[in-house]
Protein backbone atom coordinates (compact mmCIF):
# COMPACT_ATOMS: atom_id res chain seq x y z
CA UNK A 1 0.00 0.00 0.00
CA UNK A 2 1.09 3.18 -1.12
CA UNK A 3 1.35 5.97 1.68
CA UNK A 4 2.46 9.80 2.00
CA UNK A 5 2.07 10.76 6.02
CA UNK A 6 3.41 14.86 5.90
CA UNK A 7 4.32 16.38 9.30
CA UNK A 8 5.65 18.95 11.09
CA UNK A 9 2.77 21.76 10.93
CA UNK A 10 2.56 24.11 13.49
CA UNK A 11 1.48 27.66 14.90
CA UNK A 12 4.39 30.03 13.72
CA UNK A 13 4.66 33.68 13.85
CA UNK A 14 5.01 35.96 10.83
CA UNK A 15 8.08 35.76 9.60
CA UNK A 16 9.07 32.45 11.48
CA UNK A 17 10.47 29.03 9.83
CA UNK A 18 8.89 25.59 9.87
CA UNK A 19 10.28 22.79 7.90
CA UNK A 20 7.53 20.10 6.80
CA UNK A 21 8.03 16.72 6.04
CA UNK A 22 6.57 13.83 3.58
CA UNK A 23 7.18 10.38 4.50
CA UNK A 24 6.96 7.82 1.77
CA UNK A 25 6.44 4.55 1.83
CA UNK A 26 4.95 1.72 -0.46
CA UNK A 27 6.74 2.95 -3.93
CA UNK A 28 10.12 3.67 -5.12
CA UNK A 29 10.50 7.11 -3.97
CA UNK A 30 13.56 7.55 -5.57
CA UNK A 31 11.95 7.01 -8.97
CA UNK A 32 9.23 10.00 -9.17
CA UNK A 33 9.05 13.82 -9.00
CA UNK A 34 6.69 14.97 -5.80
CA UNK A 35 5.02 17.84 -5.42
CA UNK A 36 3.57 19.95 -2.16
CA UNK A 37 0.31 21.55 -2.68
CA UNK A 38 -1.60 23.76 -0.54
CA UNK A 39 -4.92 24.94 0.57
CA UNK A 40 -5.87 27.81 2.63
CA UNK A 41 -8.83 27.87 4.75
CA UNK A 42 -11.95 27.70 2.71
CA UNK A 43 -9.90 28.00 -0.56
CA UNK A 44 -9.42 25.98 -3.19
CA UNK A 45 -6.33 23.79 -4.12
CA UNK A 46 -2.43 25.70 -5.14
CA UNK A 47 -0.17 24.15 -6.16
CA UNK A 48 3.78 24.86 -4.52
CA UNK A 49 6.11 23.25 -5.36
CA UNK A 50 7.60 20.20 -7.01
CA UNK A 51 10.98 18.68 -7.06
CA UNK A 52 13.36 16.00 -9.77
CA UNK A 53 13.26 12.54 -8.35
CA UNK A 54 17.46 12.78 -7.50
CA UNK A 55 16.77 16.46 -6.13
CA UNK A 56 18.56 18.07 -8.85
CA UNK A 57 16.07 20.56 -9.81
CA UNK A 58 13.02 21.93 -8.39
CA UNK A 59 10.36 24.66 -9.15
CA UNK A 60 8.04 26.87 -7.42
CA UNK A 61 4.82 29.18 -7.57
CA UNK A 62 5.42 32.87 -7.78
CA UNK A 63 3.99 33.58 -4.36
CA UNK A 64 6.75 30.95 -2.50
CA UNK A 65 9.78 31.45 -5.06
CA UNK A 66 12.69 32.54 -2.29
CA UNK A 67 10.55 31.68 0.66
CA UNK A 68 10.71 27.91 0.47
CA UNK A 69 12.66 25.60 -0.30
CA UNK A 70 12.09 21.61 -1.40
CA UNK A 71 14.41 18.90 -0.78
CA UNK A 72 14.16 15.31 -0.53
CA UNK A 73 16.19 12.70 1.37
CA UNK A 74 15.74 9.43 -0.97
CA UNK A 75 17.85 7.29 1.58
CA UNK A 76 14.83 8.20 4.21
CA UNK A 77 12.60 8.02 1.75
CA UNK A 78 11.30 11.58 2.96
CA UNK A 79 10.40 15.11 1.43
CA UNK A 80 11.10 17.96 3.05
CA UNK A 81 9.47 21.58 2.40
CA UNK A 82 11.79 24.40 4.32
CA UNK A 83 9.19 27.47 4.34
CA UNK A 84 11.39 30.83 5.60
CA UNK A 85 9.96 34.23 6.09
CA UNK A 86 6.35 32.83 6.63
CA UNK A 87 3.68 35.19 6.07
CA UNK A 88 -0.17 35.06 6.89
CA UNK A 89 -1.59 34.08 3.44
CA UNK A 90 0.83 30.96 4.05
CA UNK A 91 -1.75 29.67 6.15
CA UNK A 92 -2.96 26.43 4.61
CA UNK A 93 -3.27 22.85 5.16
CA UNK A 94 -0.12 21.31 3.04
CA UNK A 95 -0.24 18.24 0.71
CA UNK A 96 2.58 16.12 -0.75
CA UNK A 97 2.04 13.96 -3.43
CA UNK A 98 3.68 11.60 -6.11
CA UNK A 99 3.81 13.09 -9.73
CA UNK A 100 2.63 11.25 -11.80
CA UNK A 101 2.92 12.48 -15.76
CA UNK A 102 0.44 15.61 -15.13
CA UNK A 103 -1.32 14.74 -12.48
CA UNK A 104 -0.53 14.10 -8.37
CA UNK A 105 -1.54 10.76 -7.13
CA UNK A 106 -1.50 9.39 -4.27
CA UNK A 107 -1.68 12.58 -1.99
CA UNK A 108 -1.30 12.81 1.71
CA UNK A 109 -4.05 13.71 4.59
CA UNK A 110 -1.96 17.18 5.02
CA UNK A 111 -0.63 18.81 7.56
CA UNK A 112 -2.02 22.48 8.63
CA UNK A 113 0.32 25.37 8.92
CA UNK A 114 -0.86 28.51 10.85
CA UNK A 115 0.89 32.16 10.06
CA UNK A 116 -0.64 34.16 12.77
CA UNK A 117 0.77 36.50 16.31
CA UNK B 1 -0.89 32.19 -13.08
CA UNK B 2 -4.76 32.35 -12.14
CA UNK B 3 -6.62 30.10 -11.06
CA UNK B 4 -8.62 27.87 -13.34
CA UNK B 5 -12.90 28.87 -12.54
CA UNK B 6 -15.05 26.13 -11.32
CA UNK B 7 -18.91 26.95 -10.06
CA UNK B 8 -18.92 26.51 -6.37
CA UNK B 9 -21.37 24.09 -6.03
CA UNK B 10 -23.56 21.89 -7.59
CA UNK B 11 -26.04 19.07 -6.56
CA UNK B 12 -28.20 16.32 -7.70
CA UNK B 13 -30.45 13.73 -6.00
CA UNK B 14 -29.76 10.23 -6.58
CA UNK B 15 -29.35 8.27 -9.69
CA UNK B 16 -29.07 11.49 -11.54
CA UNK B 17 -26.44 13.11 -13.59
CA UNK B 18 -24.11 16.23 -12.71
CA UNK B 19 -21.78 18.07 -14.48
CA UNK B 20 -18.90 20.28 -13.31
CA UNK B 21 -17.10 22.92 -15.57
CA UNK B 22 -13.46 23.65 -15.50
CA UNK B 23 -12.51 26.92 -17.55
CA UNK B 24 -9.05 27.91 -18.59
CA UNK B 25 -7.31 29.87 -21.06
CA UNK B 26 -5.21 29.01 -23.98
CA UNK B 27 -2.13 28.98 -21.83
CA UNK B 28 -3.47 25.83 -19.93
CA UNK B 29 -6.68 23.85 -20.70
CA UNK B 30 -6.27 25.27 -24.44
CA UNK B 31 -2.81 24.14 -24.79
CA UNK B 32 -2.35 20.95 -23.22
CA UNK B 33 -4.56 17.36 -22.82
CA UNK B 34 -3.27 17.16 -19.09
CA UNK B 35 -6.40 18.11 -17.40
CA UNK B 36 -7.08 16.31 -14.22
CA UNK B 37 -9.62 15.79 -11.55
CA UNK B 38 -9.90 15.30 -7.59
CA UNK B 39 -12.50 14.18 -5.79
CA UNK B 40 -11.70 15.54 -1.85
CA UNK B 41 -13.79 14.31 1.51
CA UNK B 42 -13.49 16.69 4.35
CA UNK B 43 -10.25 15.52 6.61
CA UNK B 44 -9.24 13.05 4.02
CA UNK B 45 -6.59 12.99 0.94
CA UNK B 46 -7.61 14.13 -2.14
CA UNK B 47 -8.13 11.17 -4.93
CA UNK B 48 -7.19 11.19 -8.71
CA UNK B 49 -10.02 10.46 -10.39
CA UNK B 50 -9.21 11.53 -14.21
CA UNK B 51 -6.12 12.13 -15.72
CA UNK B 52 -4.88 13.39 -19.21
CA UNK B 53 -8.35 14.96 -19.65
CA UNK B 54 -10.42 11.52 -19.65
CA UNK B 55 -8.58 8.35 -18.29
CA UNK B 56 -9.79 7.35 -15.22
CA UNK B 57 -6.81 4.96 -12.68
CA UNK B 58 -7.87 1.86 -11.76
CA UNK B 59 -10.58 1.46 -9.23
CA UNK B 60 -12.50 4.13 -10.48
CA UNK B 61 -16.05 3.65 -11.21
CA UNK B 62 -16.80 4.37 -14.93
CA UNK B 63 -20.17 6.82 -13.61
CA UNK B 64 -17.53 9.42 -13.22
CA UNK B 65 -16.49 10.93 -17.14
CA UNK B 66 -14.85 13.78 -18.50
CA UNK B 67 -14.28 15.91 -21.50
CA UNK B 68 -12.59 18.69 -22.89
CA UNK B 69 -13.42 21.81 -25.63
CA UNK B 70 -11.56 24.42 -25.98
CA UNK B 71 -10.79 25.91 -23.05
CA UNK B 72 -12.78 24.73 -20.99
CA UNK B 73 -13.13 20.76 -18.94
CA UNK B 74 -16.06 19.14 -18.03
CA UNK B 75 -16.47 16.11 -15.37
CA UNK B 76 -19.62 14.32 -15.44
CA UNK B 77 -20.84 12.07 -12.45
CA UNK B 78 -23.44 9.75 -13.37
CA UNK B 79 -26.03 7.69 -10.85
CA UNK B 80 -25.46 9.79 -8.35
CA UNK B 81 -24.46 8.08 -4.87
CA UNK B 82 -24.51 9.55 -1.97
CA UNK B 83 -20.33 8.85 -1.29
CA UNK B 84 -20.23 10.98 -4.60
CA UNK B 85 -20.87 14.22 -1.88
CA UNK B 86 -17.13 15.84 -2.27
CA UNK B 87 -15.47 18.57 -3.32
CA UNK B 88 -14.19 17.87 -6.95
CA UNK B 89 -11.21 20.18 -8.34
CA UNK B 90 -9.82 20.37 -11.95
CA UNK B 91 -6.31 21.10 -12.23
CA UNK B 92 -4.42 21.34 -15.57
CA UNK B 93 -0.57 21.08 -16.68
CA UNK B 94 0.03 25.13 -17.30
CA UNK B 95 4.25 25.01 -18.13
CA UNK B 96 5.13 27.38 -15.66
CA UNK B 97 3.81 27.61 -12.79
CA UNK B 98 3.86 23.70 -13.07
CA UNK B 99 0.31 23.06 -12.41
CA UNK B 100 -2.82 25.35 -12.09
CA UNK B 101 -5.72 23.83 -10.01
CA UNK B 102 -9.40 25.31 -9.64
CA UNK B 103 -11.33 26.78 -6.93
CA UNK B 104 -13.57 23.52 -6.12
CA UNK B 105 -16.75 22.58 -6.42
CA UNK B 106 -18.92 21.37 -3.48
CA UNK B 107 -21.30 18.67 -5.28
CA UNK B 108 -24.09 17.83 -2.81
CA UNK B 109 -26.37 14.81 -3.46
CA UNK B 110 -29.90 15.90 -1.88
Amino acid sequence: EVRLVESGGDLVQPGGSLRLSCAVSGLTFSSYWMHWVRQAPGKGLEWVSRIKYDGSFAEYADSVKGRFTTSRDNAKNTLYLQMDSLRVEDTAVYFCGRSVGAAVDPWGQGTLVTVSS
Amino acid sequence: QSALTQPPSASGSPGQSVTISCTGTSSDIGNYNYVSWYQHHPDKAPKLIIYEVTKRPSGVPDRFFASKSGNTASLTVSGLQPEDEAHYYCSSYAGRPNLVFGGGTKLTVL
